[in-house]
């Protein structure tokens, strides 16, 4: 099976300070997402990448960043933590064509007090 | 812009009663289609997907959905609900090679005793 995993399940963080969301797969995807699930909204893609090293915005990449120094990993910044980054955010990678199945990671419930 | 719209955010229904969610995407030459499932406290996983062939999609869990080009809609059925089946229901396309989803809003599911 496919495991996405995610450094954490929940954090709190205060505004303004830095932080770092972790994201890893298992099954050599070239593809990873980054995702924040706020109610009503459903899930809005922030940034995703092709390859190591690639990166494209998505449709809300405003106060975020991405790095993929690794194949398997990818990582989510908010580089000043505000209140309205308080989210679910949720990691998925995919294989090479574009009808596979995108597997998720469980999320990291974020709260920036 | 291509979208999709889950067109009922709450569906309360009674357990062994049948139940549709419904969905519908902008009209595109090629689309795949998808339903994800997210349970309380948990990642998104794969109910089902329509990618060509037999517009009747059958998924795990009892589910399935039946694409309808004309009317430009995907919806997701099940005849007989249970109390395991509460969760939160996400629509989602794609619509070229890179295999960016773009999600509906998300239907909440309640089934009751």
């Amino acid at each position: 099976d496919v495991k996405v995993t995610q450094s954490s399940r929940y954090l709190v963080k205060r505004t303004g300070e830095k932080v770092f969301l972790e994201c890893v797969q298992d099954m050599d995807h070239e593809n990873m997402f980054w995702y924040r699930q706020d109610p009503g909204l459903g899930l809005r893609l922030i940034y995703f990448s092709y390859d190591v090293k690639m990166k494209e915005k998505g449709d809300i990449p405003e106060g975020y960043s991405v790095s993929r120094e690794k194949k398997e990993r990818f990582s989510l910044i908010l580089e000043s933590a505000s209140t309205n980054q308080t989210s679910m955010y949720l990691c998925a990678s995919i294989g090479p064509t574009a009808y596979n199945e995108q597997f998720f990671g469980p999320g990291t419930r974020l709260t920036v007090l | 812009a291509q979208s999709v719209t889950q067109l009922d955010s709450q569906v309360p229904v009674f357990e062994e009663a049948p139940v549709e969610l419904r969905c519908n995407y902008s009209s595109s030459v090629s689309v795949y289609l998808f339903w994800y499932v997210q349970y309380p406290n948990q990642g998104l996983q794969l109910l089902l997907k329509y990618l060509s062939g037999s517009t009747l999609v059958k998924g795990i869990n009892g589910f399935e959905a039946e694409f309808n080009k004309s009317q430009t809609s995907f919806h997701l059925r099940k005849p007989s609900v249970h109390i395991s089946d509460t969760a939160e229901y996400f629509c989602a396309a794609v619509y070229n090679q890179g295999g960016k989803l773009i999600f509906g809003q998300g239907t909440e599911l309640s089934v009751k005793p």
